[in-house]
């Protein structure tokens, strides 16, 4: 079971708007809308950000939102602020013999 | 507050074992589906392992399917992880998490526990 493909990284400047896309196959994300998304910041636990594809967590912002199209994710982030770069994975069930799978993870960077 | 404290990691050899011990607190352990997940330095997260809450159901990686056996002893509250084999690459920090708003994404996640696998 290959990783999910993300964007090595992305960046923008604090009020912009950045996506974030996940791409998976039909066995993963295309399959299910079970695609979570995690921010992690330098040596701390990740966070869960999004699950479900689109639903949030207590607490967290409404300027992180998700979507899904065929066998791409997507973690669209609003009004950039200083707070949000750190780096950011995409999961997914899979019906393949394992259970989940993590993405390659993109570091988002506030210019 | 519900908590979840990894222990047991440490330095081994190539070749060499190692139990990972996962402590859970405040929320009934038995109705979650519990998980391993680990980071290597420097890189990115991987999924390793799943539990059911009755540990009926396990599920592996590729990469440990093999060499590692997850278990849990729902009287005790415990996860763990039992590595054997342990390569050079399996040199992580390993977290134990689960989820208790879907099973699917985890919200609750340990401190985590480092293995170094030297050759």
């Amino acid at each position: 079971q290959s990783a999910l493909t993300q964007p090595a990284s992305v960046s923008g400047s604090p009020g912009q708007a950045i996506t974030i896309s996940c791409t998976g196959t039909s066995s993963d994300v295309g399959g299910y809308n079970y695609v979570s998304w995690y921010q992690q910041h330098p040596g701390k636990v990740p966070k869960l950000m999004l699950y479900d594809v689109t639903n949030r967590p207590s607490g967290v912002s409404i300027r992180f939102s998700g979507s899904k199209s065929g066998n791409t994710a997507s973690l669209t982030i609003s009004g950039l602020q200083a707070e949000d770069e750190a780096a950011y994975y995409c999961s997914s069930y899979t019906n393949t013999s394992t259970l989940y799978v993590f993405g390659t993870g993109t570091q988002v960077t506030v210019l | 507050e519900v908590q979840l404290a990894e222990s047991g990691g440490g330095l081994v050899k190539s070749g060499g074992s190692l139990r990972l011990s996962c402590a859970a607190s405040e929320f009934t352990f038995s109705s979650y589906s519990m998980n391993w997940v680990r980071q290597a330095p420097g890189k990115g997260l991987e999924w390793v392992s799943s539990i059911s809450g009755s540990g009926s159901f396990i599920y592996y990686a590729e990469s440990v399917k093999g060499r590692f056996t997850i278990s849990r002893d729902n009287a005790e509250n415990s996860l763990y992880l039992q590595m054997n084999s342990l390569r050079v690459e399996d040199t992580a920090v390993y977290y134990c998490a689960f989820g208790d708003l879907v099973n699917d994404a985890f919200n609750i996640w340990g401190q985590g526990t480092k293995v170094t696998v030297s050759s």
